[in-house]
């Protein structure tokens, strides 16, 4: 089924772990994002790619990487996860016009 | 740091009734989007005006783009209890940061 997915949908980790959440889109969009929600922030930046190995940071790319070897998947590492890092992950994929994925509730206990 | 900021912050509507939020936003922009978001759910792309337009029309939806003032305004006209949900905007600068508001949350009641 064409659409943007991601994983895990729910994920909960201790501090100090690495997590990688995965994003895979079978529109072959060029540009993928990877945003955090936050209460009281709304949607904010982490990363983004204009296309397969090139990626660049956004507003809050700090202990995070990214990678795309692929077109279709942009997965995201938390190196060594943190509490302040809890949030609800958010892939897009698009260029004018961005299509959401459904989200990874993350919690960092 | 936002760019886009939406008001109200909370609209409670009754079905039937107009919706207008609006977002004032800092700098120069290529284009405004304004998204929806229900409840647990990524966000769902409603409408994109370009710097050079000052409204634009979608079904029930019409956006209008002062570029003198960095607004914006969306319009929901016959809301429906199905519109319930937070609607964001977001400003591209041209560089594909797209930056977003806070939202505003809209209930429509029966």
């Amino acid at each position: 089924d064409a659409g943007i997915t991601q994983s895990p949908r729910y994920k909960i980790t201790e501090t100090g772990r690495q997590v990688t959440l995965m994003c895979h889109q079978t529109w072959s969009h060029s540009y993928m994002f990877w945003y955090r929600q936050d209460l009281g922030h709304g949607l904010r930046l982490i990363y983004y790619s204009a296309a397969a190995d090139i990626t660049d940071k956004g507003e809050v790319p700090d202990g995070y990487v990214v990678s795309r070897s692929k077109t279709e998947n942009f997965p995201l590492t938390l190196e060594s996860a943190t509490r302040s890092q809890t949030s609800v992950y958010f892939c897009a994929s698009g260029s004018y016009e961005q299509y959401f994925g459904p989200g990874t509730r993350l919690t960092v206990t | 740091s936002q760019q886009g900021e939406e008001d109200p912050q909370a609209l409670s509507i009754q079905e039937g009734e107009n919706a207008t939020m609006n977002c004032s936003y800092k700098t120069s922009i290529n284009n405004l989007q304004w998204y929806r978001q229900n409840s647990g759910r990524g966000l769902v792309h409603l409408i994109l005006i370009r710097s050079n337009e000052r409204e634009k029309h979608s079904g029930r939806l019409r956006v209008t783009l002062d570029t003198s003032k960095k607004s914006s305004s969306l319009l929901i006209t016959a809301s429906r209890a199905a519109d319930t949900a937070s609607y964001f905007c977001a400003t591209d600068e041209g560089d594909n940061d797209m930056r977003f508001g806070a939202g505003t949350r809209l209930t429509v009641k029966p």
